[in-house]
């Protein structure tokens, strides 16, 4: 079965300082993985994903993750907070084949403050 | 293109009422979901379809109906709404082929109240 914890509901970093949010997975299968963000009242904009191939993945707005299969995480960091990335983040994990092909399977998020 | 767009953005209902929410999308996808929002739960899928005419229960399909009568079309409906059905309610479509089927496209999201 696929599932998905975020170790941390809230973080809070100052602006300038870097940024890392934890995700762990458990998958019965060689999953895919993403984030996705989510500012306030909006709807989910990807981030990033990793489908198997380079571990170190890159996104959007400087963010990038790092997929390491014997620990089962995929945590998200950025070098240098921006006050625009306070928002909430969302890991996922796809489903596998058979009945779960194309479901995701959301973690419950994380919630990043960014001081000035 | 407009992608992924929901109708409507926002909806007061008082207990016991109906309503439908409406997903249209423009890429020709043949999965879509519907997924609720609710805070410190993430996105919890509700319903999808695998195409025209197939609907499949997801993790909290309860209270829910589904219809996809058209492929661009996904409709969420509530027969009889109740106060736990006060979310954030979001459709979402992808490819059917992997690794594709991964990448959904996700739709501004509808808020509903029910009172």
């Amino acid at each position: 079965a696929q599932s998905v914890t975020q170790l941390d509901s809230h973080v809070s970093v100052s602006e300038g300082t870097p940024v890392l949010l934890r995700c762990n997975y458990s998958s019965s299968y060689s999953p895919s993985l993403f984030w996705y963000v989510q500012h306030p009242n909006k709807g989910l904009q990807l981030l990033l994903k990793y489908t198997s191939a380079a571990t170190l993945v890159k996104g959007i707005n400087g963010f990038e993750a790092e997929f390491k299969k014997s620990e089962t995480s995929f945590h998200l960091t950025k070098p240098s907070a921006h006050m625009s990335d306070a928002a909430e983040y969302f890991c996922v994990v796809s489903g596998g084949r058979g009945s779960t092909l194309g479901r995701l399977y959301f973690g419950r998020g994380t919630q990043l403050t960014v001081w000035p | 293109n407009a992608g992924v767009t929901q109708t409507p953005k926002f909806r007061v209902l008082k207990t016991g009422q109906s309503m439908t929410l409406l997903c249209a999308q423009d890429m020709n996808h043949e999965y879509m979901y519907w997924y609720r929002q609710d805070p410190g739960m993430g996105l919890r899928l509700i319903h999808y379809s695998v195409g025209e005419g197939t609907t499949a229960k997801g993790e909290v399909p309860d209270g829910y109906n589904v219809s996809r009568l058209k492929k661009q079309n996904f409709l969420l409906g509530l027969e009889s709404a109740a106060p736990s059905q006060t979310s954030v309610y979001f459709c979402a479509s992808s490819y059917s082929r992997e690794p594709l089927v991964n990448e959904q496209f996700f739709g501004p999201g509808t808020r509903l109240t029910v009172l």
